[in-house]
């Protein structure tokens, strides 16, 4: 099956910080999307992009398929971007393949 | 809309003991997926309907899980018999059509614990 590569696995910035994440995934997708799981546990959808960009407030996204990678961009960021982000894609059928995450911590 | 609503938050359960699961997709989604997440094994897709029907169930981990949709704003995931190994986050999550083409959203999970 596919495969969904997620870096880095940790990241730890001070408010105010800009970053950047990154998915890389072995084969073409039809569907990707990107999440954040929040400290409560709830899975918040941040975007749909299976190829293309798109901002949203301080958080943007580009997929670049036929590189088989999307990044994830926070600018400026708040404590309560905190929480682990999720990649997820869907090569054939309607499985959501999900990354293993990356888990944020800002700092105030 | 309400987004995707599974019942209940929380369950704490002794091995052995019949577990039932809930969950109400949005309204008009037609398709609906029950993922598990831990921490080993991260968030794995359990089973998938389209239009009330078992399309994808081979990540069902053995006969003691089973799921059903009755129809098309309600959906089960029974565990009998539980065991301490099935403790773990049980989302659910619904799209308008199959997740290949379009955006899945997901509940807010039911946080399982077998003791």
């Amino acid at each position: 099956g596919i495969q969904v590569e997620q870096s880095p696995p940790d990241l730890i910035l001070q408010e105010g910080a800009n970053s950047t994440l990154r998915c890389n995934f072995s084969d073409s997708v039809n569907n990707l999307q990107w999440f954040h799981q929040n400290p409560w546990g709830q899975l918040i959808n941040l975007f749909y992009i299976p190829s293309g960009t798109k901002q949203n407030g301080r958080l943007s996204a580009t997929t670049v398929a036929t590189e088989r990678y999307s990044l994830l961009y926070i600018s400026s960021s708040q404590t309560t971007d905190s929480g682990v982000y999720f990649c997820a894609v869907t090569a054939s059928g309607s499985r959501l393949t999900f990354g293993e995450g990356t888990q944020l911590t800002v700092n105030p | 809309d309400a987004g995707v609503i599974q019942s209940p938050r929380h369950e704490v359960t002794e091995m052995g003991q019949e577990v039932t699961l809930r969950c109400k997709p949005i309204s008009g989604h037609n398709s609906l997926f029950w993922y598990r997440q831990t921490m080993m094994r991260g968030l794995e897709l359990l089973i998938y309907f389209n239009n009330n029907v078992p399309i994808d169930d081979s990540g069902m981990p053995e006969d003691r899980f089973s799921a059903k949709m009755p129809n098309a704003s309600f959906s089960t995931l029974k565990i009998q018999p539980s065991e301490p190994r099935d403790s773990a986050v049980y989302f659910c999550a619904s799209s308008s059509q199959p997740t290949g083409m379009t955006e899945a959203f997901f509940g807010q999970g039911t946080r399982l614990t077998v003791v």
